[in-house]
């Protein structure tokens, strides 16, 4: 079946301006997760949606939103970009039902890489 | 937060060399998951352990759960190549959400 497919792959900003990065998540999958990856911090968790609801959110400023559709495909935003905003941002769908205490897999998209000048 | 801390950071060795890495945490694991991660490709996940003690094996790849649930180690046994990357633990937090460690890089030189 096909994967997580994200979209652009790559792309350059400059301070200031805004960005959408869009995420079709597995076919079936109705949670779509979005990470941020960079050098000094890892992987850290943005925010879930299940069925069009945001269901958890991380530890990120404002600037930093998304949304999911009715066919599960989700986008995240991040609004007046900061050079630390530089990073991969990575989409993860699941199927997202079942006991959360023994996490389902997740399948990770290839990731967006963003660079902000 | 609830972090989980991964040794060594980077790891460069032979092809044919055994290693291991470890992921600790200082409150009890639900579950724990292992990912790898290769250049330019997003996490794949390798393992799920669950109960303290546990140890599965993955072809040369062995995962072991700690007795208490706060800690779990990845062997490889003679490395390859193919085995280079960033190896990833990472817990349940809240929901769906995972905590990840930030990984030990992988090397492996012919």
């Amino acid at each position: 079946k096909a994967g997580v497919t994200q979209t652009p792959r790559y792309l350059i900003k400059t301070r200031g301006q805004q960005v959408t990065l869009s995420c079709s998540p597995i076919s079936g999958h109705r949670s779509v997760s979005w990470y941020q990856q960079t050098p000094g911090q890892g992987l850290q968790f943005l925010f879930e949606y299940f069925s069009e609801t945001q269901r958890n959110k991380g530890n990120f400023p404002g600037r930093f939103s998304g949304r999911q559709f009715s066919n599960s495909r989700s986008e995240m935003n991040v609004s007046t970009l900061e050079l630390g905003d530089s990073a991969l941002y990575l989409c993860a769908s699941s199927l997202g039902v079942g006991d959360v205490l023994y996490a389902g897999e997740l399948f990770f998209g290839e990731g967006s890489r963003l660079t902000v000048l | 937060t609830q972090l989980l801390e991964q040794s060594p950071q980077f790891l460069s060795i032979q092809e044919g060399e055994n290693l291991t890495v470890y992921c600790n945490s200082s409150s009890v694991f639900s579950s724990l998951q292992w990912y790898r991660q290769e250049p330019g490709e997003g996490p794949v996940l390798l393992v799920t352990v669950v109960t303290g003690g546990e140890v599965k094996k993955l072809k040369r790849l062995t995962f072991q759960f700690g007795d208490a649930r706060k800690d779990s180690s990845l062997h490889i046994t003679a490395a390859q190549p193919g085995d280079t990357g960033l190896y990833l633990c990472a817990r349940p937090n809240s929901g769906y959400a995972l905590n990840f460690g930030k990984g030990t890089s992988l090397l492996v030189t012919p």
